[in-house]
């Protein structure tokens, strides 16, 4: 069965560096979405992306987020200039058109700031 | 706002126990409503939603919407039922996002 994968399953990184968080969407889904984690917390919806745009984003997708598709299977999460509060998983979905109907997810980033 | 609760943080039960893990939410709309499972180490995977009416792993759950509550039951539990289970909404469509409930990490005692 496709699956989504994200690269990489752990990230470590100084507070005040960009980090770019990759994601594989599966191969014929047209939505792509970011959801974050924070330890001990709800999944939060963070952007939603369709024909290369923003569909829809939160309060917390702020200027120092930013999402694209570079080509025809990745879609990435850059974070400019990370917080410690941007410590958390970050989870990758897609849905695909006619036919499937529901939002499949990554095994997660986990985004540990210092 | 959309809103979904899940008031158990743990829930504790003997294997062969019925299990209910309770869900309600808020939306004035209809939405869809979903169950996600998530065991140890693995990613979120779709449990059930509520438009399917699908029995999966022996999991049930009805939507009400005089009580805006889609709680989640199976009659007997399995200690491979050990997992976080996140009820969650979608506003109108499935492309739209989700909305995710706090979680409930179910615990089946051998």
């Amino acid at each position: 069965e496709p699956e989504v994968t994200q690269t990489p399953s752990h990230q470590v990184t100084q507070m005040g560096q960009e980090v770019i968080l990759r994601c594989v969407p599966i191969s014929n889904h047209l939505y792509f979405y970011w959801y974050r984690q924070i330890l001990g917390q709800k999944v939060e919806f963070l952007v939603s992306f369709y024909n290369n745009e923003i569909s829809e984003k939160s309060e917390i997708f702020d200027d120092q987020f930013s999402v694209e598709r570079p080509d025809g299977s990745n879609f990435t999460l850059k974070i400019r200039s990370t917080k410690l509060e941007d410590s958390a998983m970050y989870f990758c979905a897609s849905i695909g058109g006619l036919g499937t109907d529901t939002q499949y997810f990554g095994p997660g980033t986990r985004l540990t700031v210092l | 706002a959309q809103r979904v609760t899940q008031p158990e943080k743990l829930l504790s039960v003997f294997k062969g126990a019925p299990v209910e893990l309770k869900c309600n939410y808020s939306y004035s709309g209809s939405p869809e409503l979903f169950w996600y499972v998530q065991y140890s180490r693995q990613r979120l995977q779709l449990l059930l939603r509520h438009i399917s009416r699908e029995s999966i792993k022996g999991f049930t759950a009805d939507l009400n919407k005089g009580e805006t509550s889609f709680h989640l039951k199976k009659p007997f539990a399995q200690e491979e039922d050990s997992a976080m289970y996140y009820c969650a909404l979608s506003e109108e469509t499935s492309y739209d996002k989700v909305i995710f409930g706090p979680g409930t990490s179910l615990s089946v005692i051998p």
